[in-house]
């Protein structure tokens, strides 16, 4: 089975400017979330979407949003970008029932100039 | 959220077996008991869970105090691919992680 799969790998974007990255989940997973990990603040849960509805978010202001489709794969957007949004976003797929294990993809290194 | 203590950083040569320690004192009684380790450059890997019984996989074992309180990740015997950081995160959720800063494990050859 082939395993998570978030690209860009890299991305180097100016403040202002708005980003948009993609994760593909594992085949029959329906469950994708999203979290962003720092060296000051750790990893944080952004969202999670479940069968195309935002099930859960995280503490992240609106310029955060996200997105799934049909075929559970997902988007996530910033916006009006700015330099603390630099960090590393990890996209992680599960079937989606509670307590089971998340499956991370290598994330998109996102760094805003 | 229930609030974790982990040690900041622990060593270990290769081939030895490694426990790290998780405090949970304020664990609810839904949470399960979930570690991931994070190698360097990769996305967190899941490692073991468990409720209240000791728990094994073929990666680690997994032992709870009676109390639920705290647990202690049991790597058998460490090799230089488990150099990496572990998180202990109380868990009930549904993908909802909350990482701690967890602990650095060094794997000297």
């Amino acid at each position: 089975k082939a395993g998570v799969t978030q690209t860009p790998r890299y991305l180097i974007k100016t403040r202002g400017q708005q980003v948009t990255l993609s994760c593909s989940p594992i085949s029959g997973h329906r469950s994708v979330s999203w979290y962003q990990q720092t060296p000051g603040q750790g990893l944080q849960f952004l969202f999670e979407y479940f069968s195309e509805t935002q099930r859960n978010k995280g503490n992240f202001p609106g310029r955060f949003s996200g997105r799934q489709f049909s075929n559970s794969r997902s988007e996530m957007n910033v916006s009006t970008l700015e330099l603390g949004d630099s960090a590393l976003y990890l996209c992680a797929s599960s079937a989606g029932v509670a307590n089971e294990k998340l499956f991370f993809g290598s994330g998109t290194q996102l760094s805003v100039l | 959220d229930a609030k974790t203590t982990q040690p900041n950083s622990m060593e270990s040569n290769e081939e030895e077996p490694v426990h790290l320690p998780c405090n949970h004192s304020t664990i609810s009684g839904t949470d399960y008991i979930h570690w991931y380790r994070q190698l360097p450059s990769q996305g967190p890997e899941y490692v073991i869970h468990g409720l209240t019984s000791n728990v094994n996989n073929r990666m680690a074992s997994l032992a709870i105090a009676e109390d639920r309180k705290s647990s202690t990740l049991i790597l058998h015997r460490a090799t230089l691919r488990d150099a990496a950081v572990y998180y202990c995160i109380p868990y009930s959720g549904y993908s909802t992680l909350t990482f701690g800063k967890g602990t650095m494990l060094l794997v000297s050859p």
